[in-house]
């Protein structure tokens, strides 16, 4: 089974409003990470926003935050006030365990268009 | 800023030649990661290091074998290039702090295709 699912196939936001990308997980650890990433054009992974397990509170980064929902975990990334520069690629991703040695397990992405 | 640097943003080799790609972290990171990236496929680890000589296998890493002589450049190396490893190489590095929090910082990726 796959452990991060993005399934979406591609998201049109015009600019100014708010976007969700949905990203579910798959993991029997009772402490974990997870990770959203942005992929521009020009290649390069930026990180943008992490939420771990144990987190009381929702992550937020300035026009980024996440809708954590353990119970039926997803993780879904909430943007507000799209802008053109917005799009991109988003991945979501999974830590597992902690430890020196832990791996990020990415999910496929799913491609973010924002309109004029 | 952690600077994240690989030697080359495309590159065009042939079937069976010997392949490096080099990635280089200036931030005295002692973790880096190999992944490649394919379209519907996401990121797939291949190899990643967690010292100097130190090396793990990753997810996929038939065709593959890596390189770390110095902490901070980490080498993937195809000893026979095929066209199935024609993709998008991403490199990576983090700071081992032992957190759930630690974060990866990528470099530009490395478009390969082999012919």
């Amino acid at each position: 089974a796959q452990k991060i699912t993005q399934t979406q196939p591609g998201m049109f936001v015009q600019e100014k409003e708010a976007v969700t990308l949905d990203c579910t997980y798959d993991t029997s650890d009772p402490s974990y990470g997870l990770f959203w990433y942005k992929q521009p054009s020009s290649g390069e992974m930026i990180f943008l926003i992490y939420q771990g397990s144990y987190d009381q509170q929702n992550a937020t980064e300035g026009r980024y935050s996440l809708n954590f929902q353990k119970a039926r975990k997803s993780a879904n990334l909430v943007i507000s006030a799209s802008q053109l520069g917005d799009s991109a690629m988003y991945f979501c991703a999974m830590r597992e365990i902690a430890g020196a040695n832990s791996k990020l397990t990415f999910g496929k992405g799913i491609t973010l268009s924002v309109r004029p | 800023d952690v600077k994240v640097t690989q030697s080359s943003r495309y590159l065009v080799k042939r079937t069976g030649e010997k392949v490096f790609l080099e990635c280089v972290q200036d931030m005295d990171h002692e973790n880096m990661f190999w992944y490649r990236q394919d379209p519907g496929l996401g990121l797939r680890l291949i190899y990643f290091s967690y010292d100097v000589k130190m090396k793990e296998k990753g997810d996929i890493p038939e065709g593959y074998s890596v390189s770390r002589e110095k902490k901070e450049r980490f080498s993937l190396i195809l000893e026979s290039a095929s066209t199935n490893q024609t993709s998008m190489y991403l490199c990576a590095s983090s700071f081992p702090s032992g957190r759930m929090t630690d974060t990866q910082y990528f470099g530009p990726g490395t478009r390969l295709t082999v012919l």
